[in-house]
């Protein structure tokens, strides 16, 4: 298989702050990366498709400006939570695209209080 | 355009009984299918994956499912359930090249004593 680690697994941090999350792929190299937010008692939902050296994919209704997505290497992509408010506290999972199968990070936490 | 519906968002089983988990897909083209299980404040583990060879594939945790094409199903059973296998469950969809990744609403399965 391949593994895909995320980091952190939780975080809290205050209104008004930036939070970053790392997506990495440590057994393979990842060109294409993708983003989910999940709400609580609800499915994933795909925010961005992040490629690396290129700009992220976002999906429509994502601000690209509060979700800043990084893919610097083929290994690791980053989703920064900008000016983070309540409203963002969600589940946040990445999955990296192996061949033609996606393997899942074990998701983010983010309070915001 | 891809999408899948899960009938049911909770379903409720006996220690014991039949899991059986409902998934219809629909898909422009040949699709990839999958089922991921998410216990609490986790990620996503791949329980099984359909990728056009055999249509009964078999998981891991005593899971199977069987891709219809005629129904356009892709249902998850196990025959008997275990406490254990409580958790939500997730169908997905994707194109052959593991493109646009989409997932189901999921389904809670409870498991009685």
């Amino acid at each position: 298989g391949a593994v895909v680690s995320q980091h952190p697994s939780r975080v809290i941090c205050k209104s008004g702050t930036s939070v970053k999350i790392e997506c990495r792929s440590l057994d393979f190299q990842a060109t294409t990366m993708f983003w989910y937010r999940q709400f609580p008692k609800q499915s994933l939902m795909l925010m961005a498709t992040s490629n690396e050296g290129s700009k992220a994919t976002y999906e429509q209704g994502v601000e690209k400006d509060k979700f800043l997505i990084n893919h610097a290497s083929l290994t690791l992509s980053t989703l920064t939570v900008t000016s983070a408010h309540p409203e963002d506290s969600s589940f946040y999972i990445c999955s990296a695209l192996k061949n033609t199968e996606a393997f899942f990070g074990q998701g983010t936490r983010l309070t915001v209080v | 355009a891809q999408s899948v519906t899960q009938l049911g968002s909770h379903v409720s089983v006996s220690e014991g009984a039949l899991v059986l988990l409902r998934c219809n897909y629909s898909s422009s083209v040949p699709p990839y299918l999958f089922w991921y299980v998410q216990y609490p404040n986790q990620g996503l583990q791949l329980l099984l994956k359909y990728t056009s060879a055999a249509t009964l594939v078999k998981g891991i945790n005593g899971f199977e499912a069987e891709f219809k094409k005629s129904e356009t199903s892709f249902h998850l059973t196990k025959p008997s359930a275990h406490m254990s296998d409580a958790a939500e469950y997730f169908c997905a969809v994707s194109e052959r090249g593991g493109q646009n990744f989409v997932f189901g609403p999921g389904t809670r399965l409870s498991v009685l004593p």
